[in-house]
């Protein structure tokens, strides 16, 4: 089954404290993207990655770090949390044909 | 600011009645794509417009991109209680490597 798994689902944490949230997907999709959603604001595009050791920033990067270095992998790093993390995270994969497909998210509570 | 406007923000329907829900911005996009989120899952694209008065259908769903690519319209016949969701709207500009999303409108649709 094509998907995009992420990990870990829910996570709670304190300032400061270096976390990962890993995503891997397996339709061998170039394209990968990271996004935080909250209230009001809709999803916002922290990172995303066109290819293995490809990778830009989106529209809110600070804070956040991102590595690609297999095609199916692309955690998503925060070295130092801070209460204003405190978010829904998507990681997607895009298809050639810019499907866009979703991970189940990861709901992370900075206190 | 959001780059798109989604309206209305929430809508609360019965069952059978018709709906439109409306993506603008003042921005010119290459395409548009609307997902729909249901809680405690990624959202799940339902459509990619590309061309300018494009309209598209799905089942009761009719997805129609402005002549001047810069808003689009999702409208609903008849909806049923399975189409309760958060829908959004997201526009990709001329790189086709980041994507705008709205803040969404959440529907509600009561047997």
């Amino acid at each position: 089954e094509a998907q995009v798994t992420q990990n870990p689902r829910y996570l709670i944490t304190v300032t400061g404290k270096k976390l990962t949230v890993t995503c891997s997907q397996n339709m061998n999709h170039e394209y990968m993207s990271w996004y935080r959603q909250d209230p009001g604001l809709g999803l916002r595009q922290i990172y995303y990655s066109m290819n293995v050791e490809v990778t830009d920033k989106g529209d809110v990067p600070e804070g956040y770090k991102v590595s690609r270095k297999e095609k199916r992998n692309f955690p998503l790093i925060l070295e130092s949390p801070s209460p204003n993390q405190t978010s829904l995270y998507f990681c997607a994969s895009k298809s050639p044909t810019y499907e866009q497909y979703f991970g189940p998210g990861t709901r992370l509570t900075v206190t | 600011t959001q780059l798109l406007e989604q309206s209305p923000q929430f809508l609360s329907i019965q069952e059978g009645e018709n709906l439109t829900v409306y993506c603008n911005s003042s921005s010119v996009f290459s395409s548009l794509q609307w997902y729909r989120q249901e809680p405690g899952e990624g959202p799940v694209l339902l459509v990619t417009v590309v061309t300018g008065g494009e309209v598209k259908k799905l089942k009761r769903l009719t997805f129609q991109f402005g002549d001047a690519r810069k808003d689009s319209s999702l409208h609903i016949t008849a909806a049923q209680p399975g189409d309760t969701g958060l829908y959004l709207c997201a526009a990709i500009p001329g790189n086709f490597n980041k994507f705008y999303f709205g803040s969404g409108t959440k529907l509600n649709v009561k047997p």
